[in-house]
């Protein structure tokens, strides 16, 4: 089974805080991406990356940074944790180059910043 | 840049009705796919059906069918038979196809709700 797997499920940091936030996928996947999803908003691309050491901003990147050093791993870096990016995170990845293939998600990481 | 647009915040529907979502979405981009994910409230994101741009027949999966109107760049989700499990919220979602970053973006989402 393809596996996505995000590092917590629940987390909570305080203001300021420089927060990781780690994602692994065992399909030899290219494609990661970063979302965060609010109520009425749904999912918002923050970041993504198609190859070790590639990434591209998505639409909402400010406050957010990204490190792929291993092609099954992409981590999600909040520099100074603000209160404003309390949400849940999800983590996804597919195929890259082959068109109808899904992107697998992981199961979560709900973040409040305190 | 791409986009996706859901109108419909909320639908509620009688069990064993169809139900259709609406998606449109704009892009410059002459491939790309559509996706269709049901999140029901365990939170897990559960892929249902795809749609590739140059896809001559409207992509069916069991229940699910996609209502594919390229010119007027609509995807509309087809739920037949519509019953309580389908209860959720059902995104669409549009990956553009180059040979570079493959940028998947999703829209608001329609939270789903089936009546007994």
């Amino acid at each position: 089974d393809v596996k996505v797997t995000q590092s917590s499920r629940y987390l909570v940091k305080r203001t300021g805080e420089k927060v990781f936030l780690e994602c692994v996928q065992d399909m030899d996947h290219e494609n990661m991406f970063w979302y965060r999803q609010d109520p009425g908003l749904g999912l918002r691309l923050i970041y993504f990356s198609y190859d070790v050491k590639m990434k591209e901003k998505g639409d909402i990147p400010e406050g957010y940074s990204v490190s792929r050093e291993k092609k099954e791993r992409f981590s999600l870096i909040l520099e100074s944790a603000s209160t404003n990016q309390t949400s849940m995170y999800l983590c996804a990845s597919s195929y890259r180059g082959r068109a109808g293939t899904e992107a697998f998600f992981g199961q979560g990481t709900r973040l409040t910043v305190v | 840049a791409q986009k996706i647009t859901q109108t419909q915040p909320g639908m509620f529907v009688q069990e064993k009705e169809a139900v259709t979502l609406d998606c449109t979405y704009d892009t410059s981009d002459p491939s790309y796919g559509l996706f269709w994910y049901k999140q029901p409230s365990s939170g897990e994101m559960i892929f249902l059906i795809y749609q590739g741009s140059y896809d001559q027949q409207n992509a069916t999966e069991g229940r699910y069918s996609l209502n594919f109107q390229k010119a007027r760049k609509s995807a509309n989700l087809v739920i037949s038979a519509s019953q309580l499990g389908d209860s959720a919220m059902y995104f669409c979602a549009m990956r553009e196809d180059n040979q570079g970053a493959q940028k998947l973006v999703f829209g608001q989402g329609t939270r789903l709700t089936i009546n007994p």
